[in-house]
């Protein structure tokens, strides 16, 4: 079955900590998404990935295929962080699979 | 280059009336997804079409969903008899014309739909 699991559901942190949400995904991928979902709804793309590293500004994903798991990392966070981040898998197809999303909460 | 658009934002209907939720992917892009995400819980695919078809449609409900992307004009996903259970924020996403998995897919701002 064809599964994406992400840890932890809900992460609370101070202003400038370094941030870690984790996925693991149960068979083998075509890609990894990051997502982040804003407070008011709205969804945008991070990262599509497939092997290795990618980084954006303070966004850093990287992942590793042996061990089927991606992480994404925020380096000194800020409240704008606060949003649900959301690991997403194309199982060797074009739709996504979506974990539970992780909802983050940066505090000043 | 405008994004992913969605319309209407926001859409309450009262049981067994229709809903038309309306997707014009970002231009150039020829792949069109559609996720309903229900209160609380977390984003499931429906469909994904390209122009004039159906590519795969294994999430929608058996009955009174139905989506098209026709030749000219926007996705449309039409909920027939829509019940209190539709109510969620519908998304669509695109991407480029290609090999699907190859591409990042664009979301749209979303359609939330109430049914009361």
């Amino acid at each position: 079955k064809n599964e994406v699991e992400q840890s932890p559901q809900n992460l609370t942190a101070q202003e400038g900590e370094f941030i870690t949400i984790n996925c693991s995904y149960s068979v083998g991928i075509s890609a990894l998404h990051w997502l982040q979902q804003h407070p008011g709804g709205g969804i945008v793309s991070l990262f599509m990935l497939s092997s290795g590293k990618k980084k954006h500004g303070r966004l850093i994903a990287t992942i590793n295929i042996q061990e089927k798991h991606s992480s994404l990392h925020i380096t000194a966070s800020h409240p704008r962080d606060s949003a649900v981040y959301i690991c997403a898998s194309n199982f060797g197809n074009e739709k996504l699979t979506f974990g539970t999303g992780t909802r983050l909460t940066i505090i000043p | 280059n405008a994004g992913v658009m969605q319309n209407p934002r926001h859409l309450v209907r009262r049981r067994g009336q229709e809903a038309r939720l309306r997707c014009s992917p970002m231009k150039g892009h020829s792949h069109v997804y559609w996720y309903r995400q229900l209160p609380e819980e977390g984003l499931k695919f429906m469909v994904y079409l390209q122009k004039e078809n159906i590519i795969d449609e294994s999430g929608m409900p058996k009955e009174r969903f139905s989506a098209e992307f026709p030749k000219e004009g926007p996705s449309i996903l039409r909920i027939q008899q829509v019940v209190r259970g539709d109510s969620a924020a519908y998304f669509c996403a695109s991407s480029p014309p290609g090999l699907a998995v190859h591409y990042e897919q664009y979301f749209g701002p979303g359609t939330r739909l109430t049914v009361t």
